[in-house]
């Protein structure tokens, strides 16, 4: 059975601090980690990683993915308030149904 | 540019009535949809998916139906809902291979 495993499940934070979001997988015929972000409804798209050790930056968010560890990492840098949402991490399987196995999310809150 | 509609957004039905969502696609052709459930505190668990008008994959054994009848319209179905159905209802497309999904902004469902 497919597997994705985020920790910590929860973070709270200051303004200003780094955070760092883990996220673990066991997929068969992976092809790509996602992470997405979920403020309220729907989550939106952050990253898409299908290469190791290359990391994707936006702003202050930057993450990378190790294959051979089955791992990826989510870091922000210098959080602010509207940083304070639910970080999903998928798992996303090789052919063309597109078919994306989700942790449980990790839910930060950036304090003022 | 595409669009996904889904509605409505919230719902409160009573135990053993009938529930239909409704999802549709502008702007794109031949999408991948999806339906996930988000239980509290949770990830997204898929539910159904449809490559194409017709075709649908149970990912779950469940008291849910999920219909294609249009090419850009998926809809999630029950005959009798159950307490245990209560959720947030999310439907999601992409054009297919290594991409992300997009997500509808969801339906929070409350069996009472």
């Amino acid at each position: 059975e497919d597997k994705v495993v985020q920790s910590p499940l929860s973070l709270v934070v200051h303004e200003g601090d780094t955070v760092t979001l883990n996220c673990s997988y066991e997929v068969t015929n992976f092809r790509s980690l996602l992470w997405y972000k979920q403020e309220k409804k729907a989550p939106t798209f952050l990253f898409m990683l299908t290469s190791s050790g290359i990391e994707k930056k936006s702003g202050r968010l930057s993450s990378i993915l190790d294959k051979k560890e089955l791992f990826s990492i989510l870091n922000i840098t210098a959080t602010q308030t509207g940083d304070s949402a639910v970080y999903l991490c998928a798992a996303l399987s090789a052919g063309g149904a597109g078919k994306s196995t989700f942790g449980d999310g990790t839910t930060l809150t950036v304090k003022p | 540019s595409q669009t996904i509609h889904q509605w409505p957004a919230t719902l409160v039905q009573p135990v053993g009535s009938p529930l239909s969502l409704e999802c549709t696609v502008e702007g794109t052709s031949n999408p991948n949809l999806y339906w996930y459930r988000q239980a509290a505190g949770r990830g997204l668990q898929l539910l159904f998916y449809s490559v194409g008008i017709g075709q649908i994959s149970s990912e779950v054994p469940q008291n849910l139906s999920a219909s294609r009848p249009q090419d850009r319209q998926f809809i999630l179905s029950s005959k009798k809902l159950l307490l245990s159905d209560s959720g947030f209802y999310l439907c999601a497309w992409n054009p297919g291979g290594n991409t992300e999904a997009f997500f509808g902004q969801g339906t929070r469902l409350t069996v009472v």
